[in-house]
């Protein structure tokens, strides 16, 4: 079975631009996540999708970051303007069920640089 | 609200020795929780949870738990460690209620020495 599939894996820019990543999840997961996980510390949700509607954007910053899930598979994640800060690990994950107790399987990441 | 602790930043252990990660959660209600293992350029990998039930939860590699709720607890361990097992280990909660998200703990590096 095939796993959560990244890209890019490693991005590089300038603060003020704009970046984008892709997630192609698990065949057949209905529930994507993107996390993003700072040096030192653990991953925090940005945003959940169930299929291709969405069922948590509470700590997504709203005012630079957007994701889309529109044919309820794989997903982009856009940060426009990019600021220092938000150089982290952007990671995603999938699971197959929205239940609170289902393990959820997760992407290699994508490493972001803002400079 | 919810919230993980993991008060070690670092466990070093030497291979043979058991191992433990220990971690506490704080949430309203019921929680279900998990750890997870990161290896350096590699995404998160699933160890074990717990949901309910038995409280000692067996896992991958030769990992078990054991949920303690009077403690609010629930201990990563292992009675041998390999040189294999060094990683980064996030221990995670969730409620048992729909719309609340996992929160991950700040993680623990286990080192384990030959």
């Amino acid at each position: 079975e095939a796993g959560v599939a990244q890209s890019p894996r490693y991005k590089i820019i300038e603060k003020r631009q704009s970046v984008a990543f892709w997630c192609n999840p698990i065949s057949g997961h209905a529930t994507l996540y993107w996390y993003q996980q700072i040096l030192g510390q653990g991953p925090k949700l940005l945003i959940q999708f169930q299929n291709n509607g969405v069922v948590d954007d509470s700590q997504l910053p709203k005012d630079r970051f957007s994701a889309e899930r529109l044919k309820g598979v794989d997903s982009t994640l856009k940060i426009q303007p990019a600021k220092l800060e938000d150089s982290a690990v952007y990671l995603c994950a999938s699971s197959p069920l929205a239940g609170g107790y289902n393990e959820q399987f997760f992407g290699p990441g994508t490493r972001l640089t803002v400079l | 609200a919810q919230s993980v602790a993991q008060p070690e930043d670092q466990v070093n252990v030497a291979e043979g020795n058991p191992l433990t990660v220990k971690c506490t959660y704080s949430v309203s209600g019921n929680p279900y929780l998990f750890w997870y293992v990161q290896y350096p350029n590699r995404g998160l990998q699933f160890l074990l949870k717990y949901i309910t039930g038995d409280n000692l939860v067996k896992g991958s590699y030769g990992f078990e738990a054991e949920f303690n709720k009077s403690q609010t607890s629930f201990h990563l361990k292992k009675p041998s460690a390999l040189v294999s097992d060094s990683a980064l280990y996030f221990c995670a909660v969730r409620e048992d209620q729909a719309g609340t998200a996992l929160i991950f703990g700040k993680g623990t590096t286990l080192s384990v020495s030959s």
